[in-house]
């Protein structure tokens, strides 16, 4: 019963590959976001969408898309991935705009 | 350009001692403040919350701080526990914007 749920957890794979990750969230909460944390540790918002539209798009190169089928489920994915890629993806959730509830993270590893 | 900054990379403490987390913002416009946990191989938990209408909030042992004109806030946990170890992310927000960023992280250890 895990609240925002993220799948796989761990993703090694080679450059120029196209992968997908997943994420769901239980909490019916209205809008749901991607973060990723570099090696540095930062932890950069990516995309956010609330109720399916997108409300937030930071500079991420258009190899990066996110999907909303519904507003329980935010998937992300990535064309031609490249080593500078290599990162912990979060996906989160959020009702209104107080505070997330993060998923456990995508170790995403290009090599 | 790092809005939210967090100058102490790391902390020790004693079990039972007061624990300071520091963290600065540039950005006049925030008004909501929090601060998540965050343990190895798992996702920040949120912990602790502040709007700028207010300048303290208490939530058992944790307190957040909030000095506006320093552009400041802190977060204190008395007493420390070695369960406290972990690392500590303070986050900022405009109301309504939906976005909130991240400070990079004091990681705590409490040592027993």
């Amino acid at each position: 019963d895990t609240a925002v749920s993220q799948t796989p957890k761990y993703l090694v794979t080679q450059m120029g590959n196209d992968k997908s990750i997943k994420c769901e969230q239980n909490l019916g909460h209205d809008t749901m976001y991607w973060y990723k944390q570099d090696s540095k540790k930062f932890l950069k918002i990516m995309f956010s969408y609330n109720n399916k539209e997108l409300i937030i798009n930071e500079t991420v190169p258009n190899r990066f898309s996110p999907k909303s089928p519904d507003k329980a489920h935010l998937n992300l994915h990535i064309n031609s991935l490249e080593l500078g890629d290599s990162a912990v993806y979060f996906c989160a959730s959020s009702q209104a705009a107080y505070g997330y509830t993060f998923g456990s993270g995508t170790r995403l590893t290009v090599v | 350009d790092q809005q939210v900054k967090q100058n102490s990379p790391s902390l020790s403490v004693q079990e039972g001692r007061i624990s300071i987390l520091n963290c600065d913002y540039t950005n006049s416009m925030f008004d909501y403040f929090l601060w998540y946990k965050k343990y190895p191989a798992e996702g920040p938990t949120f912990l602790i919350s502040i709007s700028s209408i207010k300048d303290k909030n208490e939530d058992g042992r944790f307190t957040v701080f909030l000095n506006k004109s320093a552009k400041h806030l802190s977060l204190h946990i008395v007493p420390s526990q070695p369960g406290d170890s972990a690392v500590y992310f303070c986050a900022a927000s405009t109301s309504g914007t939906y976005k909130y960023i991240f400070g990079t992280g004091t990681r705590l250890k409490v040592l027993a």
